[in-house]
This record gives C-alpha cells, structure tokens and sequence, in this order.
C-alpha cells in the first residue's frame, strides 16, 4: 500500500500525559498536513511542512502541540499535558504541491483523553 | 458566517436516486474545489476536484461549479448502500496553496 498511513489508529491516555502521533506521507510528496476533526465537524487545518520546514501554523496549535519532519519524509504530531479537549481525530494529509494542491490523507489516529 | 457551508444532513435517498449535495462558499478568490468522501471513523478520500465553473464528470459522479452563485454541487448517479458516506467539499485558493477551507460534510444515506 503507497497511501498516507498513520500510526497508531487509536490511541486512549490519562489527562496530562504526553502522546506522539506519527505519519508516513505518499513517498514523492513533498508537502504534509496536518488536521484535527472533531464529530460532525470538516478538518481544521493544524500545521503544514513544505520538504523538513514547517510553513504554517494555525492558531488552534497551542504551544502544547509540536510537531516535526526532519528529513523530509515522515512527521511526528506531539502533544504534551494532553487535555479532555484534545480528543479528536488526528488526520495527516500529503500533495506533491504546485498548482495541483490535491491533498491525499491517512486513516487518522483517534485520541481519546480521559 | 463560515467560508464553505454544507447542510448537515442527514440526507436520505432510495438505492437508484440521483443525488444532489451542495455547497456555498463567501470568498471570490480565484479558487478551486474538491470533493471529499469519509467512511466512519476513516479518513477523507478525494473524489473529485475543480478548478473553472461548468462541470466535471467521473463515472457516476459530476462536479458542478457556479463561480456567479458561489455555489458548488456533487451529483451521484445510480446511488449505491455503498454511497453512504459523509461527503465533505473543501475550497483552496490559488494564492495560499497549503490550507483547505472545509464544509462541516453532509452525511448521505442510501437505502436499500
């Protein structure tokens, strides 16, 4: 399989603790997403990486959160303390980029923080 | 009011009907469009995207676009109980082309 995946696919933690969400983009894509859906709600755009730079961040992404791609392939999602309200679908997308911003996701990571 | 609006749903259909799911959008960038289908507890799939008005076709889906409504349509012919799906449509402007500008998604339900 050459899609986006994502790891784990579940993920159950404690208030306060700390968890890593890590995505493998397609191999040729250059750009890498990162969003969070809650239910009956579309993505919200969290944070992107042009290659190992990342370009953007979006308000939500409080400084709990980090996230890295050093070397230009795979990304790691962190978040520290973690919080009820981070519970979520955790989505990680990639696009070759240009033009054709045609983004491709993995199945996500559902946390749930109890 | 949000940038791209999609009604909610849900959306019932017999098996066999057309259906019809829409969007509207407020910014007049020069933009493009894609349509997205979710599975439950699943990422989004891309099913088609659009960059001009008229429409686009794919198998049993068109893409419809109205630059002058502001309005875009995802049409499904010969709906299937493997439709069922929450089918969510995404803006992107030319000029910031790393963000996505979602709708809530339209959930769709096909009977059999």
């Amino acid at each position: 399989d050459t899609g986006v995946s994502q790891d784990p696919r579940h993920k159950i933690t404690k208030r306060g603790q700390n968890v890593t969400f890590r995505c493998d983009p397609i191999s040729e894509h250059n750009r890498l997403y990162w969003y969070r859906q809650t239910l009956g709600q579309g993505p919200e755009f969290l944070t992107y990486f042009q290659n190992e730079a990342q370009l953007e961040k979006s308000r939500l992404l409080s400084d709990r959160f980090s996230a890295e791609r050093p070397k230009g392939s795979f990304s790691t999602l962190e978040i520290q303390r973690t919080e009820q309200g981070d519970s979520a679908m955790y989505l990680c997308a990639s696009s070759l980029g240009g033009q054709q911003e045609t983004q491709y996701f993995g199945p996500g990571t559902r946390l749930l923080v109890l | 009011q949000k940038e791209v609006e999609q009604d909610p749903g849900p959306l019932s259909v017999p098996e066999g009907a057309i259906v019809s799911l829409n969007c509207t959008y407020s910014n007049s960038a020069f933009q493009y469009f894609m349509w997205y289908r979710q599975y439950s507890r699943k990422g989004p799939e891309l099913l088609m995207y659009t960059y001009s008005s008229g429409n686009k076709e794919d198998g049993r889906f068109t893409a419809q676009v109205d630059k002058s409504s502001k309005y875009i349509s995802l049409f499904i012919r010969d709906s299937q109980p493997s439709d069922s799906a929450t089918y969510l449509c995404a803006r992107g402007l030319m000029d910031s082309n790393y963000q996505l500008i979602w709708g809530a998604g339209t959930k769709l339900i096909i009977k059999p």
